[in-house]
């Protein structure tokens, strides 16, 4: 079975606050883990990518994979209203499944 | 920064026409995608293409579908006889190599087929 499970939201936070987006997926032949930004209408912007398991940081973002609970987590530290957009999850190995996204909205 | 290109960026089409969409992968990349996503669902995988032939297919990429890499740049999806159901945002996407960075995704072709 090739699922990626995320909620959909919306989550909504006010500016400066700690953020977390979480995915589970059920193939545990699953080897890369990305994140992607999406505006409407607009395609997927790769944020983040791990390989196995792990964490991985860029900036305000964070980025684990626990493969043990099948478990990928994105923390976005110090929210800004520009990070308002639908956050997708997604992992595979040569194509990638992605989950439905998370509404993430962020008020000044 | 290199990006994927797609174009057009919209396309509207009677059921039953042919259309094809363009990709124009990132240059050093090897593995090229096609992915689709009807508004207000899941990026969906449709096919990938590597060493000028398709690698995998998803049950989406029925007889209707095909793609081609007709010269050292383009990457191209055809549908030959379009549905209303084929009308969503398809996505391209290139990977260098399945070990190195992963997919980046072109900016969309909205179709909608009427």
């Amino acid at each position: 079975q090739k699922e990626v499970e995320q909620d959909p939201g919306p989550l909504s936070v006010p500016e400066g606050a700690i953020v977390s987006l979480n995915c589970t997926y059920s193939n545990s032949a699953f080897q890369y883990f990305m994140w992607y930004r999406q505006y409407s209408r607009k395609g997927p912007e790769l944020l983040m990518y791990t390989y196995s398991s792990g964490n991985k940081e860029d900036g305000r973002f964070t980025a684990q994979v626990d493969k043990s609970s099948k478990y990928i987590s994105l923390f976005i530290r110090d929210s800004q209203p520009s990070d308002s957009a639908t956050y997708l999850c997604a992992s595979g190995y040569s194509t990638l499944t992605f989950g439905k996204g998370t509404m993430l909205l962020v008020s000044p | 920064e290199p990006e994927v290109t797609q174009t057009p960026s919209h396309q509207v089409t009677q059921m039953g026409q042919e259309v094809i969409l363009r990709c124009v992968p990132i240059s050093n990349h090897l593995y090229f995608y096609w992915y689709r996503q009807i508004l207000g669902q899941k990026v969906e995988f449709l096919v990938s293409f590597y060493n000028n032939e398709i690698s995998e297919k998803s049950e989406i990429f029925d007889d209707q579908f095909s793609v081609e890499r007709p010269d050292g740049s383009n990457f191209t999806l055809k549908i030959r006889s379009t549905k209303l159901e084929d009308s969503a945002m398809y996505f391209c996407a290139s990977w260098v190599a399945l070990t190195q960075e992963t997919q980046y995704f072109g900016p969309g072709t909205r179709l909608l087929v009427l």
